[in-house]
């Protein structure tokens, strides 16, 4: 039985950053490709990035880049994303994802989110 | 880039048969994948590459894509469906259409 168990609650001020986990039980890490989805309050699904690995790397959404890291222990079986340079935009729940197979499938499996509220 | 235009909202009547579109150029093409999303919850695959349902799921849910239109078709239509649904595709980057939100009267 799959199950990815993200960390709790944050609340931080403009300017921080925020690290996310998200816990992966019935699969190894490296066997998966991991997203990261984000909803802002009342709004839609926002993909934010993933891990292709097939070649190895993590693919950014091109409005993240520069702001946005993750990473994965796999000794742990956890993921993380990290996001720097927080503003209020960036209130949102963020969900971990888990593609069904390849890079490009659907995302099978979620966590169940973790809200991240930025206000000073 | 490529957009994904969803309509804002659908309703249907109980056990009616409900559609919801996903718009996009040639998305006839592509995989498009449908998930339903209940309010404070994570969303749920409900439909993966245009018509396939994972397990779980019941065969009152099935999908088409064809053209510039994907569809979600929800058969006999019940209170348990009141959700929104999002399509996904792949076009360059993962994207998601804007969502719409399911009302069953």
């Amino acid at each position: 039985q799959v199950q990815l168990v993200q960390s709790g609650a944050e609340v931080k001020k403009p300017g921080a950053s925020v690290k996310v986990s998200c816990k992966v039980s019935g699969y190894t890490l490296t066997e998966l490709s991991m997203h990261w989805v984000r909803q802002a309050p009342g709004k839609g699904l926002e993909w934010m990035g993933g891990f292709d690995p097939e070649d190895g790397e993590t693919i950014y959404a091109q409005k993240f880049q520069g702001r946005v890291t993750m990473t994965e222990d796999t000794s742990t079986d956890t993921a993380y994303m990290e996001l720097s340079s927080l503003r209020s935009e960036d209130t949102a729940v963020y969900y971990c994802a888990k593609s069904s197979g390849s890079y490009y499938d659907s995302f099978d499996y979620w966590g169940q989110g973790t809200l991240v509220t930025v206000s000073s | 880039s490529y957009e994904l235009t969803q309509p804002l909202s659908v309703s249907v009547a109980l056990g009616q048969t409900a559609r919801i579109t996903c718009g996009g150029n040639n998305i006839g093409s592509k995989n498009v994948h449908w998930y339903q999303q209940k309010p404070g919850q994570a969303p749920v695959l409900v439909i993966y590459r245009d018509s396939n349902r994972p397990s779980g799921i019941p065969e009152r849910f099935s999908g088409s894509n064809s053209g510039n239109t994907a569809t979600l078709t929800i058969s006999r239509a019940q209170a348990g469906d009141e959700a929104d649904y999002y399509c996904q595709v792949w076009d360059s980057s993962i994207l998601f259409g804007g969502g719409t939100k399911l009302t069953v009267l």
